[in-house]
């Protein structure tokens, strides 16, 4: 299978612990990006990486919430500290380089959902 | 920013019928509007997509239509099956600085009743 994949994809924790996530993209999807879901909503944005660059992060991104992308190939998101408000689902994709007119298709993982006790 | 409106929360259909969703959006730049598919457990799959070049585009059972004026666009599955049971997400796409960040409607639960 060559889609998105993503690890765990259940992950659950005690308030206060830190927990790390990871994303493998579509291999030479140059652009992976991290979502956050809950209930009833649709993907928020949490950030994006072009390559190993990380070029933009949402409000949402508060300063206990870290990602990673080191050699431009797989990602991870970490949280520390975890709140209860932090139980959702996060969720990986990935688009194809920008040039050849598909760039702005995003493929999605099937998610890591985090439930803080 | 962008906001994306999604329309209804939940539609309820009989197997066979049609089912349409609609959205609206506000941000002028944006020009391209993904539809996916998310079943319970799993992440949005990409169903169709359209460009703010062209109005309409068909895929089997799926259309996407495009106002650019009104800003808004609709996703309509004809023949409707159980299988098509899920809830569909809209979403609006701005062009430039290649990041193309969607944003995404609330979603709507499609339950295709046999």
């Amino acid at each position: 299978d060559t889609g998105v994949s993503q690890n765990p994809r259940h992950k659950i924790t005690k308030r206060g612990q830190n927990v790390t996530f990871r994303c493998d993209p579509i291999s030479e999807h140059n652009r992976l990006y991290w979502y956050r879901q809950t209930l009833g909503q649709g993907p928020e944005f949490l950030t994006y990486f072009q390559n190993e660059a990380q070029l933009e992060k949402s409000r949402l991104l508060s300063d206990r919430f870290s990602a990673e992308r080191p050699k431009g190939s797989f990602s991870t998101l970490e949280i520390q500290r975890t709140e209860q408000g932090d139980s959702a689902m996060y969720l990986c994709a990935s688009n194809p380089p920008a040039s050849g007119g598909a760039g702005d298709t995003q493929y999605f993982g099937p998610g890591t959902r985090l439930t803080v006790l | 920013g962008e906001n994306v409106e999604q329309h209804p929360s939940t539609l309820s259909v009989q197997e066979g019928d049609s089912a349409v969703i609609k959205c609206t959006y506000s941000d002028s730049a944006s020009n391209y509007f993904p539809w996916y598919k998310q079943e319970l457990g799993k992440g949005p799959q990409l169903i169709i997509d359209i460009r703010s070049n062209v109005g309409e585009k068909k895929d089997q059972r799926i259309a996407v239509t495009l106002n650019k004026t009104a800003k808004h666009f609709s996703l309509h599955i004809t023949e409707t099956q159980p299988e098509d049971s899920a809830v569909y997400f809209c979403a609006a796409t701005p062009w430039g600085g290649g990041s193309y960040i969607p944003t995404f409607g609330r979603g709507t639960s499609l339950i295709v009743h046999p």
